[in-house]
């Protein structure tokens, strides 16, 4: 066990809909990251967050939104979703340079 | 920009025989290199990682990892494959300057047959 819970594991939803994603890092882990893994893309580093700030950001849509609590717990927005949306989302959190991941949160758009 | 090669999609070993998973990378200056291992419906999980120092990297579950500034390389090692090893390997590089993320290569499966 990492340490880090995503909530919740499996999502099923139609296109065009709007879902959001939990994740509770670690206790003391300042720094959230979101990934998502797909079959044909791999993991893509979505954003990252350090105590409430966004930090970086890469390969993630406008449609798509995050941001962090001030309890340091985590929530990724989809919205307008895409059959193309359907992936595994990782949260991952840190406190140093190794990233400790969650079990992910399997997104299916139908 | 940095980036990651894993050039094999699948790699078979015989249980009881050495394993190596190829990994190169390319950034603009000093790199941080990790592997990470995850199993079916599972997350990633860390094994080793290159900050500084030695080049062979001792981990995990009997692995290592060697790394080869000339060559750009981080193959991840064991002596001796168990079927329980059978799972999906990610190698991992960030820069060291900067606030860069963690980009991850495509991964490589790993098979161990009895």
């Amino acid at each position: 066990d990492s340490g880090v819970t995503q909530t919740p594991k499996h999502l099923i939803t139609a296109t065009g809909q709007r879902v959001t994603l939990r994740c509770s890092p670690r206790s003391g882990d300042l720094s959230v990251y979101w990934y998502q893994q797909s079959l044909d893309q791999g993991l893509q580093f979505l954003i990252q967050y350090y105590n409430g700030e966004e930090r970086a950001k890469g390969n993630i849509l406008e449609r798509f939104s995050a941001q962090q609590f001030p309890d340091l717990h985590s929530e990724l927005n989809l919205s307008s979703l895409e059959l193309g949306d359907s992936a595994l989302y990782f949260c991952a959190s840190s406190v140093g340079q190794v990233l400790h991941f969650g079990s992910g949160t399997r997104l299916t758009v139908v | 920009a940095q980036s990651v090669a894993q050039p094999e999609d699948q790699v078979n070993v015989a249980e009881g025989n050495p394993l190596t998973v190829k990994c190169t990378y390319s950034v603009s200056g000093n790199p941080y290199l990790f592997w990470y291992v995850q199993y079916p419906n599972r997350g990633l999980q860390f094994l080793l990682k290159y900050i500084t120092g030695d080049n062979l990297v001792k981990g995990s579950y009997g692995f290592e990892a060697e790394f080869n500034k000339s060559q750009t390389s981080f193959h991840l090692k064991k002596p001796s494959a168990l079927v329980s090893d059978s799972a999906l390997y990610f190698c991992a590089v960030r820069d060291s300057g900067g606030n860069t993320p963690l980009v991850f290569g495509k991964g490589t499966r790993l098979s161990v047959i009895a």
